[in-house]
């Protein structure tokens, strides 16, 4: 069955340098999420595209991570500088149009 | 915007007993409530929605109840086996946007 595609699984880097991750959806599906997920908690939406727009990023710290949809299918997203609090979980998913979520199985981010 | 609590933070249950997950939601606009399933390591796996033209809903061993009054949602897990052993997941949608709030996550532990 299809499924949400995710790389790197795993970075380490250092604080103040710059990461960034891919997530490829599900095909056919026109909404794209970005979730970062701290250790014991629940997700929490960073960025959602409709195709290649951004329909909400209120909850992205847009000084230092951003996000791009540019042909409407695969997603980046970016950080720089990292810092030592962005270590977590960031999950990838994909949806049809006001539907059901699919998630990637997420990149682990440490920073030291 | 939206709130989600959920309850217990973790939960031990002894194999083939009942399981069951609360919670509770802010936004009487809520129309969509999902359950993830998250096990180590990789993406929440979505395992049973409920809509909130719906109160019950069922497949196989788990339910999902829903009252739109009280504005909370429960999950239940019958005949548990040591495979539900995992994190799982309330989510609300509020019906505009497609953004789903999680709530902070239930450990849930089969000791066999």
């Amino acid at each position: 069955e299809a499924e949400v595609a995710q790389s790197p699984r795993y970075k380490i880097t250092e604080k103040s340098q710059a990461v960034a991750f891919w997530c490829d959806p599900i095909s056919g599906h026109a909404t794209l999420y970005w979730y970062r997920q701290i250790l014991g908690q629940g997700p929490e939406l960073l960025v959602q595209f409709q195709d290649e727009s951004v329909v909400d990023d209120s909850q992205l710290p847009k000084d230092r991570f951003s996000a791009e949809r540019l042909k409407g299918v695969d997603s980046t997203l970016k950080i720089q500088p990292a810092e030592l609090g962005d270590s977590a979980m960031y999950l990838c998913a994909s949806s049809r149009r006001q539907d059901v979520q699919f998630f990637g199985p997420g990149t682990r981010l440490t920073v030291l | 915007g939206e709130n989600v609590e959920q309850h217990p933070s973790t939960l031990s249950v002894q194999e083939g007993d009942s399981a069951v997950i609360k919670c509770t939601y802010s936004d009487s606009a809520s129309n969509y409530f999902p359950w993830y399933k998250q096990e180590l390591g990789k993406g929440p796996q979505l395992i049973i929605d409920i809509r909130s033209n719906v109160g019950e809903k069922k497949d196989q061993r788990i339910a999902v109840t829903l009252n739109k009054t009280a504005k909370h949602f429960s999950l239940h897990i019958t005949e548990t086996q040591p495979e539900d052993s995992a994190v799982y997941f309330c989510a609300a949608r509020i019906a505009a946007g497609n953004k789903l709030t999680f709530g902070g996550g239930t450990r849930v532990l089969v000791k066999p």
